[in-house]
C-alpha cells in the first residue's frame, strides 16, 4: 500500500526566501506525481505534473522535481510571496489505475 | 489539458437530508472516476472507484449505501451522501481517468457542511 509523506507539516518565512518543500513516498511504481495547491476553505489548484519517466517541471517560480528510485520528489518555490500562503498538497498516482495517493500536505505561510 | 467540472462547489444541506454532487468530464471519455473526501486539518482519502456502467468499488470502512454512486454515462458520475449528518461535513472531490495508462483529471472539488 503507497504511502506519501510530506515534511514539513508547516513552514512560516519572511517574503523573498526560497524554500523547498519534500514529499516521500514508499512505492516507487509510480504513474506520476502531481503537486497541488490548496487555500484554507477552497478547492485544489494543479500546479506541477511530472510523470514517472520526467525528473522535473517548472512553472514559473515552482520546479518540482522527481526521483523514484528514492521514492522522494521537492517542491523548490523561488522568491516566496505572501499570495503563496497555503497548503501545499503531494499526489503519487498510482501504476495504470488512475488513483492516487495524497500526502497530508504542507502548510506554508510567506510573512510580508 | 483536459477539463473536469464538479457541482456544486459547495453546499449547506439540513442534517437527514440527501444532497448529490456532480462530476464531469467535459472534454473527453471517463470510463473511470473516482471520489476522495477530505476531513478538516486531514489528507485526502479515496472514498471510491467508479467505473462506467458497473458498480462502485468502495474503500474500506466507506459505507456503500450512505455514499450512492452512479455512473451512467462516459461523462458523468455523482455521488448522493444520503441522509447527511453534520458528522459528513467534508471537502469531495472527484477526478477522471481519460484512459488507462494516462493520468487522472481532478475537479475542483465539493466543500459540503451539514447542519
Amino acid at each position: 500500500k503507497q504511502e506519501v509523506t510530506q515534511i514539513p507539516a508547516a513552514l512560516s518565512v519572511p517574503e523573498g526566501e526560497n524554500l523547498v518543500l519534500n514529499c516521500s513516498f514508499t512505492d516507487s511504481a509510480i504513474y506520476n506525481l502531481q503537486w497541488f495547491r490548496q487555500d484554507p476553505g477552497k478547492g485544489l489548484t494543479s500546479l506541477l505534473l511530472i510523470q514517472s519517466s520526467q525528473r522535473e517541471q517548472t512553472s514559473g517560480r515552482l520546479n518540482a522535481s522527481l526521483d523514484k528510485s528514492s521514492g522522494r520528489s521537492t517542491l523548490y518555490i523561488a522568491a516566496s510571496q505572501p499570495g503563496d500562503s497555503a497548503t501545499y498538497l503531494c499526489a503519487v498516482g498510482d501504476t495504470n489505475a488512475g488513483k492516487s495517493t495524497f500526502g497530508d500536505g504542507t502548510t506554508l505561510t510567506v510573512k510580508p | 489539458g483536459a477539463v473536469v467540472s464538479q457541482h456544486p462547489s459547495w453546499v449547506i444541506c439540513k442534517s437527514g437530508t440527501s444532497v448529490k454532487i456532480e462530476c464531469r468530464s467535459l472534454d473527453f471519455q471517463a470510463t473511470t472516476m473516482f471520489w476522495y473526501r477530505q476531513f478538516p486539518k486531514q489528507s485526502l482519502m479515496l472514498m471510491a472507484t467508479s467505473n462506467e456502467g458497473s458498480k462502485a468499488t468502495y474503500e474500506q470502512g466507506v459505507e456503500k449505501d450512505k455514499f450512492l454512486i452512479n455512473h451512467a454515462s462516459l461523462t458523468l458520475s455523482t455521488l448522493t451522501v444520503t441522509s447527511a449528518h453534520p458528522e459528513d461535513s467534508s471537502f469531495y472531490i472527484c477526478s477522471a481517468l481519460y484512459r488507462q495508462h494516462t493520468e487522472a483529471f481532478f475537479g475542483q472539488g465539493t466543500r459540503l457542511t451539514v447542519v
